[in-house]
This record gives structure tokens, C-alpha cells and sequence, in this order.
């Protein structure tokens, strides 16, 4: 079973500075790798998935990088309504298809 | 535009089965390649994966939750059920719907019912 681990736990950060977050895999899983936002008291939003592709209506100041066992989620300059918790997500293909999630990774307002 | 909305019993005692209905417009679940999952959060907690039922019937279950889990649709009705028996305390958590499609991810979340289980 593929367990991601999401870094930092929190990121403090100021509006407008630039926010990386991390997610790692135990083992390799290719691009399969899903990037979602969930603000307080809402239901969680795909932001990218494929890694990489920005989901419809997604601003360009989210993108997403990385293959196999390491990603990154960049935030390339925060606006208030970025502060949230940001959660990673793989699907597995095999055995039959699931789906796995990382802790999470908050993002909060210095 | 697609919509989902869940829907069921805020509080359950521990034992019983929690029976979840989602409810969508949008899409049909008889269209190749869509499926509807069901994923939780308890409070203060990470998301957690549940179930998924694809158009053509097939179903794929959490592996630690398989054995209390089962996922069904209703194509007429536009309806996904998720039972989960034997509820414990711990299963206290907002269970979300959500639409898998083409990209084979959670691309639209229903807003999420909160459920409770305590005697």
C-alpha cells in the first residue's frame, strides 16, 4: 500500500510570498498524484492532477511538478483566499483502482 | 454543471448501519469512464477514500473498510447509496460524494453530510 507524506505540516507565509508544499510517496507512482484545497467549513476543491495539469477554472498561480515519488505544489504568489489546508492525493491502478491521501499540509497567515 | 449533495442521518448509535444517499444532476452514471466515491474527513482529521461505483456497475472498496462497506447506484434515479455497518464512535467524521471522471480523480465534491455516532 502507497503511503504520501505531505511537508511542511504548517507554512506560515504572508500574502503575496510564494508557498511550496511537498508530497512524497513511499514508493513510485508515476504522475498518478492529485492536488486538492479544502478551506474551512468547505468541501475539498481539485486544484491539479496528472501531477501537473491544472484543473478547469484552476488560476495559473497554482501549479503542480514532479514524478514518481516526489511532487511539489507552488503557490507562486499567495492571495487571502489561498489559506487552507492542501491535501495530496494518489490513484492506483493496481491491484484495483483506490484512492490514498496525505495528511495534509495548512497554510496559514503569518 | 454538475452537482452532488448528500444525505442521511446526523446521528447513528454505535452498531447500527449508516445508510448515505448522493444525490446528483449533471452527468449520467450510465456514461463510460464516470464513477461516483464516497470519502470522509472526522473532525480536525485528513480525508479518507471509501468507496466508488463506476457506470458500468463496477465497485472498488477501501481495503481496511471492505468488509463494512457497500456501494450501489440507482442510474433512473440519479442516486449513489453507501452503507457502512457496525458504526463505532471513531466513524464520527463529514462523509462527502464526489464525481470521478474522465481524469480518473475527485473532480466535483458534494458540500458533505456531518454524522455522529454516540448512544
Amino acid at each position: 500500500e502507497i503511503v504520501l507524506t505531505q511537508s511542511p505540516a504548517t507554512l506560515s507565509l504572508s500574502p503575496g510570498e510564494r508557498a511550496t508544499l511537498s508530497c512524497r510517496a513511499s514508493q513510485s507512482v508515476s504522475s498518478s498524484l492529485a492536488w486538492y484545497q479544502q478551506r474551512p467549513g468547505q468541501a475539498p476543491r481539485l486544484l491539479i492532477y496528472d501531477a501537473s495539469t491544472r484543473a478547469t477554472g484552476i488560476p495559473a498561480r497554482f501549479s503542480g511538478s514532479g514524478s514518481g515519488a516526489d511532487f511539489t505544489l507552488t503557490i507562486s504568489s499567495l492571495e487571502p483566499e489561498d489559506f487552507a489546508v492542501y491535501y495530496c492525493q494518489h490513484r492506483s491502478n493496481w491491484p484495483p483502482e483506490g484512492f490514498t491521501f496525505g495528511p495534509g499540509t495548512k497554510v496559514d497567515i503569518k | 454543471q454538475i452537482t452532488l449533495k448528500e444525505s442521511g442521518p446526523t446521528l447513528v448509535k454505535p452498531t447500527q448501519t449508516l445508510t448515505l444517499t448522493c444525490t446528483f444532476s449533471g452527468f449520467s452514471l450510465s456514461t463510460s469512464g464516470v464513477g461516483v466515491g464516497w470519502i470522509r474527513q472526522p473532525p480536525g482529521k485528513a480525508l479518507e477514500w471509501l468507496a466508488l461505483i463506476y457506470w458500468d456497475d463496477d465497485k472498488r472498496y477501501s481495503p481496511s473498510l471492505k468488509s463494512r462497506l457497500t456501494i450501489t447506484k440507482d442510474t433512473s434515479k440519479n442516486q449513489v447509496v453507501l452503507t457502512m455497518t457496525n458504526m463505532d464512535p471513531v466513524d464520527t467524521a463529514t462523509y462527502y460524494c464526489a464525481h470521478r471522471g474522465s481524469a480518473a480523480v475527485m473532480d466535483v465534491w458534494g458540500q458533505g453530510t456531518t454524522v455522529t455516532v454516540s448512544s
